[in-house]
């Protein structure tokens, strides 16, 4: 499969953990995009990397929230000091033209 | 916040047609029309996108009207499978650093029934 995958893809953790999420995306896509979703809500923009550069930031992604692509290519998430209300799906996106192609998804489940 | 208006929820027979609607009134000039769907508990799949132009292939077709404020999406024989949440969404698109993300909204709901 050449898809954008995510790993885990499921991750249970108590309160006040550190978690951390993986994206890999496709093969040579420049632009990586970070999401999270909610149950009933459509996917809300977190932030956007173009190679290495992290471009935007939305003001959802609080101080726990890091996201990083060091060398260009995959990226991590990592929430910090988990809270209840970080529990939701987190999608990776990736695009190198004007379609982006979405992960399957990582959730999280904050006890 | 979400540019389109779309129904929050539409029903069809497997094996007819379902016309999934959408408003973007205040569609820009370098805007384009992008449908996705999801299908429950998994990341959204691309559809289709156009500018002004109706498009199609080998998932559905878009009909945008002349004046760009509303489209259509077309899936001409669904199926149960096609059962899943539809995002219409308006997107820029620039080269360079600008970020052209996906604002979504929250879809239709459409439910195939058999």
């Amino acid at each position: 499969d050449t898809g954008v995958s995510q790993n885990p893809r499921h991750k249970i953790t108590k309160r006040g953990q550190n978690v951390t999420f993986r994206c890999d995306p496709i093969s040579e896509h420049n632009r990586l995009y970070w999401y999270r979703q909610t149950l009933g809500q459509g996917p809300e923009f977190l932030t956007y990397f173009q190679n290495e550069a992290q471009l935007e930031k939305s003001r959802l992604l609080s101080d726990r929230f890091s996201a990083e692509r060091p060398k260009g290519s995959f990226s991590t998430l990592e929430i910090q000091r988990t809270e209840q209300g970080d529990s939701a799906m987190y999608l990776c996106a990736s695009t190198s033209g004007n379609t982006i192609y979405f992960g399957e998804g990582s959730w999280l489940t904050v006890v | 916040d979400a540019k389109t208006t779309q129904p929050t929820s539409m029903d069809c027979a497997e094996g007819r047609a379902a016309n999934l609607p959408c408003n973007h009134s205040t569609i820009s000039g370098n805007e384009y029309v992008y449908w996705y769907r999801q299908i429950h508990s998994q990341g959204p799949q691309y559809i289709i996108h156009g500018l002004k132009n109706n498009e199609t292939n080998e998932m559905a077709s878009l009909i945008i009207t002349e004046d760009r404020k509303s489209s259509t999406l077309i899936l001409p024989h669904a199926t149960l499978r096609d059962t899943a949440v539809y995002y219409c969404i308006v997107r820029s698109w620039n080269y360079g650093g600008a970020t052209n993300k996906l604002i979504f909204g929250t879809g239709t709901l459409l439910a195939v029934q058999p």
